[in-house]
Protein backbone atom coordinates (compact mmCIF):
# COMPACT_ATOMS: atom_id res chain seq x y z
CA UNK A 1 0.00 0.00 0.00
CA UNK A 2 1.63 3.36 -1.57
CA UNK A 3 2.34 5.76 1.38
CA UNK A 4 0.55 9.23 0.68
CA UNK A 5 3.31 12.38 0.69
CA UNK A 6 2.66 15.82 1.04
CA UNK A 7 2.99 18.66 -0.12
CA UNK A 8 3.10 17.40 -4.02
CA UNK A 9 5.63 20.38 -4.57
CA UNK A 10 7.30 23.33 -2.42
CA UNK A 11 9.18 26.06 -4.09
CA UNK A 12 11.33 27.72 -1.14
CA UNK A 13 13.60 30.56 -1.55
CA UNK A 14 17.38 29.90 0.22
CA UNK A 15 17.32 30.25 4.09
CA UNK A 16 13.65 29.08 4.53
CA UNK A 17 12.20 25.85 5.71
CA UNK A 18 10.22 23.14 4.52
CA UNK A 19 8.18 20.32 5.87
CA UNK A 20 7.41 17.23 4.01
CA UNK A 21 5.03 14.30 5.16
CA UNK A 22 4.75 10.78 4.79
CA UNK A 23 1.43 9.06 5.68
CA UNK A 24 0.73 5.13 5.91
CA UNK A 25 -2.62 3.34 6.62
CA UNK A 26 -0.83 0.48 7.81
CA UNK A 27 1.56 0.25 10.57
CA UNK A 28 5.06 0.96 9.97
CA UNK A 29 7.97 -1.19 10.71
CA UNK A 30 10.21 2.01 9.28
CA UNK A 31 10.83 4.85 6.71
CA UNK A 32 13.73 5.68 5.00
CA UNK A 33 13.77 9.22 3.44
CA UNK A 34 15.55 9.62 -0.39
CA UNK A 35 16.30 12.84 -2.39
CA UNK A 36 16.75 12.61 -6.14
CA UNK A 37 18.10 15.23 -8.63
CA UNK A 38 17.26 15.23 -12.26
CA UNK A 39 18.80 12.16 -13.66
CA UNK A 40 20.99 10.99 -10.92
CA UNK A 41 20.31 8.42 -8.12
CA UNK A 42 18.09 8.61 -5.27
CA UNK A 43 20.46 9.58 -2.69
CA UNK A 44 20.28 8.10 0.93
CA UNK A 45 19.28 10.68 3.57
CA UNK A 46 18.41 8.77 6.86
CA UNK A 47 16.06 5.87 8.13
CA UNK A 48 13.94 6.18 11.32
CA UNK A 49 12.46 2.51 12.61
CA UNK A 50 9.21 2.84 14.98
CA UNK A 51 9.57 3.68 17.86
CA UNK A 52 9.48 7.14 17.57
CA UNK A 53 12.72 8.23 17.00
CA UNK A 54 14.17 11.39 15.85
CA UNK A 55 16.85 11.78 13.64
CA UNK A 56 19.11 14.68 12.26
CA UNK A 57 22.08 15.04 9.15
CA UNK A 58 22.77 18.96 9.53
CA UNK A 59 20.63 20.66 8.56
CA UNK A 60 18.25 17.97 7.60
CA UNK A 61 15.74 15.84 10.33
CA UNK A 62 13.22 14.05 10.05
CA UNK A 63 10.49 12.37 13.12
CA UNK A 64 8.18 8.94 13.23
CA UNK A 65 4.74 9.50 14.57
CA UNK A 66 3.92 5.86 15.14
CA UNK A 67 0.00 6.73 16.52
CA UNK A 68 -0.53 8.29 13.13
CA UNK A 69 1.93 6.28 11.21
CA UNK A 70 3.53 9.02 9.96
CA UNK A 71 6.66 10.59 9.38
CA UNK A 72 7.98 14.48 8.67
CA UNK A 73 11.20 15.54 6.53
CA UNK A 74 12.30 19.02 8.26
CA UNK A 75 14.75 21.34 5.70
CA UNK A 76 15.72 24.26 8.18
CA UNK A 77 17.76 27.35 6.25
CA UNK A 78 17.12 25.73 2.71
CA UNK A 79 20.08 25.92 0.64
CA UNK A 80 20.39 25.80 -3.32
CA UNK A 81 21.76 22.32 -3.35
CA UNK A 82 18.67 20.74 -1.43
CA UNK A 83 16.50 21.17 -4.55
CA UNK A 84 15.14 17.67 -6.03
CA UNK A 85 12.82 14.96 -5.45
CA UNK A 86 12.21 13.67 -1.58
CA UNK A 87 10.66 10.19 -1.33
CA UNK A 88 9.81 8.22 1.57
CA UNK A 89 9.85 4.45 1.30
CA UNK A 90 8.39 2.81 3.97
CA UNK A 91 8.17 -0.98 5.03
CA UNK A 92 5.82 -2.80 7.25
CA UNK A 93 8.22 -5.70 8.46
CA UNK A 94 11.74 -6.63 9.03
CA UNK A 95 12.07 -7.96 5.10
CA UNK A 96 13.29 -4.65 3.72
CA UNK A 97 11.18 -4.48 0.76
CA UNK A 98 10.09 -0.42 0.16
CA UNK A 99 7.22 1.00 -0.85
CA UNK A 100 7.75 4.69 -2.09
CA UNK A 101 5.61 7.01 -1.85
CA UNK A 102 4.88 9.35 -4.80
CA UNK A 103 7.48 12.24 -4.25
CA UNK A 104 7.80 15.76 -3.31
CA UNK A 105 9.53 18.00 -5.87
CA UNK A 106 11.14 21.21 -3.76
CA UNK A 107 12.72 24.15 -5.65
CA UNK A 108 14.72 25.94 -3.74
CA UNK A 109 15.49 29.33 -5.65
CA UNK A 110 18.02 32.17 -5.00
CA UNK B 1 30.15 9.33 -8.36
CA UNK B 2 27.79 5.95 -6.55
CA UNK B 3 29.13 2.74 -5.06
CA UNK B 4 26.83 0.86 -7.37
CA UNK B 5 27.77 0.95 -11.01
CA UNK B 6 25.52 -0.21 -13.90
CA UNK B 7 25.91 0.15 -17.34
CA UNK B 8 25.31 0.81 -20.08
CA UNK B 9 24.03 4.47 -18.84
CA UNK B 10 21.65 4.32 -22.10
CA UNK B 11 20.16 1.50 -24.45
CA UNK B 12 17.74 1.22 -26.67
CA UNK B 13 16.40 -1.69 -28.56
CA UNK B 14 13.76 -2.55 -31.01
CA UNK B 15 10.84 -4.57 -29.46
CA UNK B 16 13.20 -8.19 -31.13
CA UNK B 17 16.23 -7.59 -29.40
CA UNK B 18 17.91 -9.18 -26.38
CA UNK B 19 20.43 -7.30 -24.32
CA UNK B 20 21.33 -7.58 -20.54
CA UNK B 21 21.71 -4.49 -18.04
CA UNK B 22 24.58 -4.87 -15.35
CA UNK B 23 24.94 -3.81 -11.90
CA UNK B 24 28.07 -3.97 -9.82
CA UNK B 25 28.69 -3.27 -6.09
CA UNK B 26 32.25 -3.77 -4.32
CA UNK B 27 30.73 -2.83 -0.61
CA UNK B 28 30.25 -6.69 0.43
CA UNK B 29 26.30 -6.39 0.59
CA UNK B 30 24.12 -9.33 0.11
CA UNK B 31 21.33 -7.80 -0.67
CA UNK B 32 20.64 -6.23 -4.34
CA UNK B 33 17.16 -4.97 -6.13
CA UNK B 34 16.04 -3.87 -9.20
CA UNK B 35 13.88 -1.04 -9.49
CA UNK B 36 11.32 0.46 -12.35
CA UNK B 37 11.25 4.39 -12.56
CA UNK B 38 9.24 6.19 -15.08
CA UNK B 39 9.35 9.66 -15.36
CA UNK B 40 8.30 12.16 -12.48
CA UNK B 41 7.26 8.80 -10.88
CA UNK B 42 8.80 7.04 -7.52
CA UNK B 43 10.87 3.87 -7.86
CA UNK B 44 8.61 0.51 -8.55
CA UNK B 45 10.24 -2.72 -6.79
CA UNK B 46 10.96 -5.52 -9.83
CA UNK B 47 13.16 -7.92 -7.97
CA UNK B 48 14.83 -8.63 -4.84
CA UNK B 49 17.98 -10.97 -4.69
CA UNK B 50 19.20 -12.19 -0.93
CA UNK B 51 22.00 -13.67 -0.59
CA UNK B 52 22.39 -14.81 -4.33
CA UNK B 53 19.23 -15.99 -4.30
CA UNK B 54 16.18 -14.66 -5.64
CA UNK B 55 13.60 -12.98 -2.58
CA UNK B 56 11.02 -11.34 -4.22
CA UNK B 57 9.55 -11.27 -7.81
CA UNK B 58 6.73 -8.18 -7.46
CA UNK B 59 4.19 -10.76 -10.57
CA UNK B 60 7.30 -9.07 -13.31
CA UNK B 61 6.71 -10.24 -16.73
CA UNK B 62 8.75 -13.06 -17.98
CA UNK B 63 10.20 -10.72 -20.44
CA UNK B 64 12.05 -9.48 -17.54
CA UNK B 65 14.75 -12.22 -16.43
CA UNK B 66 17.25 -11.34 -13.68
CA UNK B 67 20.17 -12.70 -12.50
CA UNK B 68 22.70 -13.05 -9.74
CA UNK B 69 25.87 -14.78 -10.36
CA UNK B 70 27.88 -13.65 -7.41
CA UNK B 71 27.43 -11.13 -4.79
CA UNK B 72 28.23 -8.79 -6.42
CA UNK B 73 26.74 -8.74 -9.62
CA UNK B 74 23.72 -8.78 -11.10
CA UNK B 75 22.14 -8.64 -14.31
CA UNK B 76 19.04 -7.98 -16.06
CA UNK B 77 18.41 -10.16 -18.87
CA UNK B 78 15.58 -8.36 -21.49
CA UNK B 79 14.05 -9.64 -24.27
CA UNK B 80 10.89 -8.79 -26.49
CA UNK B 81 10.08 -5.67 -24.38
CA UNK B 82 7.27 -3.43 -25.10
CA UNK B 83 7.26 0.48 -25.66
CA UNK B 84 5.61 0.57 -22.34
CA UNK B 85 8.62 -0.73 -20.70
CA UNK B 86 11.08 2.44 -21.55
CA UNK B 87 11.59 4.01 -18.47
CA UNK B 88 15.19 3.98 -16.13
CA UNK B 89 16.14 1.04 -14.19
CA UNK B 90 17.71 1.32 -11.08
CA UNK B 91 19.66 -0.84 -9.21
CA UNK B 92 20.15 -0.79 -5.46
CA UNK B 93 21.84 -2.79 -2.64
CA UNK B 94 22.00 -2.87 0.82
CA UNK B 95 24.22 -4.56 3.60
CA UNK B 96 21.63 -7.54 4.50
CA UNK B 97 18.54 -6.75 3.20
CA UNK B 98 16.81 -5.87 6.18
CA UNK B 99 14.37 -2.65 6.52
CA UNK B 100 16.12 -0.71 8.97
CA UNK B 101 19.06 -0.73 6.84
CA UNK B 102 19.86 2.07 3.69
CA UNK B 103 19.49 1.03 0.07
CA UNK B 104 22.13 2.61 -2.09
CA UNK B 105 21.54 3.14 -5.24
CA UNK B 106 23.09 3.30 -9.08
CA UNK B 107 23.08 5.67 -11.32
CA UNK B 108 20.34 3.69 -13.60
CA UNK B 109 19.78 2.58 -17.01
CA UNK B 110 17.86 4.81 -19.25
CA UNK B 111 15.96 2.04 -21.86
CA UNK B 112 14.20 2.98 -24.79
CA UNK B 113 12.21 0.39 -26.62
CA UNK B 114 11.24 1.66 -30.09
Amino acid sequence: QQPVQSPQAVILREGEDAVINCSSSKALYSVHWYRQKHGEAPVFLMILLKGGEQKGHDKISASFNEKKQQSSLYLTASQLSYSGTYFCGTSYNQGGKLIFGQGTELSVKP
Amino acid sequence: DTEVTQTPKHLVMGMTNKKSLKCEQHMGHRAMYWYKQKAKKPPELMFVYSYEKLSINESVPSRFSPECPNSSLLNLHLHALQPEDSALYLCASSRLGLAGQPQHFGDGTRLSIL
